[in-house]
């Protein structure tokens, strides 16, 4: 039972376009989600967070948008850059113990130049 | 940010043999650390949450005796591979929090290549 959902395995913008990343989740009590940023044999680095009490954090060129109703996120990023190419994962978490993070089944990213 | 280490990067061994990985929390205290493991192509997938001072959490489908899970500090976690074979080859993760009992980012380790021959 996948909880978080990348429905696009890979997109392809041009450089200076924007990016647009989606994330879908099933459980409602996740209030907490995360967006990393994944290079091939190294671990995620964190990118940006948004938690459920908002529906926009903006930080830089990346904008997480949550919509809770349709249990719907998505990362922008303009404008898109080349550097910008990789593996993208949304993760969510509730409020459980420990907090662990669900993580979605990741988005690559090619930035054209 | 907050620093996780882990070591080795990249190992190969036979099978049948088994192999440590470590997870350290290079500049903060962390009683809990999160083992990942990521297929080809695929997402990361929880193994367990590894407890301080206790036995660790796996989650549903990750057998606790071919996966032994030790956080014997507030700064290491070790995850070992029992009896390794080849369908055990990976890229394993740990991350850990730097804020306890709380939401907050998670900071991963550079993850171990484990090829199993």
């Amino acid at each position: 039972d996948q909880q978080v959902k990348q429905n696009s395995p890979s997109l392809s913008v041009q450089e200076g376009r924007i990016s647009i990343l989606n994330c879908d989740y099933t459980n409602s009590m996740f209030d907490y989600f995360l967006w990393y940023k994944k290079y091939p044999a190294e671990g995620p680095t964190f990118l940006i967070s948004i938690s459920s009490i908002k529906d926009k954090n903006e930080d830089g060129r990346f904008t997480v948008f949550l919509n809770k109703s349709a249990k719907h996120l998505s990362l922008h990023i303009v404008p898109s850059q080349p550097g910008d190419s990789a593996v993208y994962f949304c993760a969510a978490s509730g409020t459980s113990g420990t907090y662990k993070y669900i993580f979605g089944t990741g988005t690559r990213l090619k930035v054209l130049a | 940010g907050a620093v996780v280490s882990q070591h080795p990067s990249r190992v190969i061994c036979k099978s049948g043999t088994s192999v440590k990985i470590e997870c350290r929390s290079l500049d903060f205290q962390a009683t809990t650390m999160f083992w990942y493991r990521q297929f080809p192509k695929q997402s990361l997938m929880l193994m367990a949450t590894s407890n301080e001072g206790s036995k660790a959490t796996y989650e549903q489908g990750v057998e606790k005796d071919k996966f032994l899970i030790n956080h014997a500090s507030l700064t290491l976690s070790t995850l070992t591979v029992t009896s390794a074979h080849p369908e055990d080859s990976s890229f394993y993760i740990c991350s850990a929090r730097d804020q306890e009992g709380a939401h907050g980012e998670l900071f991963f380790g550079e993850g171990s290549r484990l090829t199993v021959l």
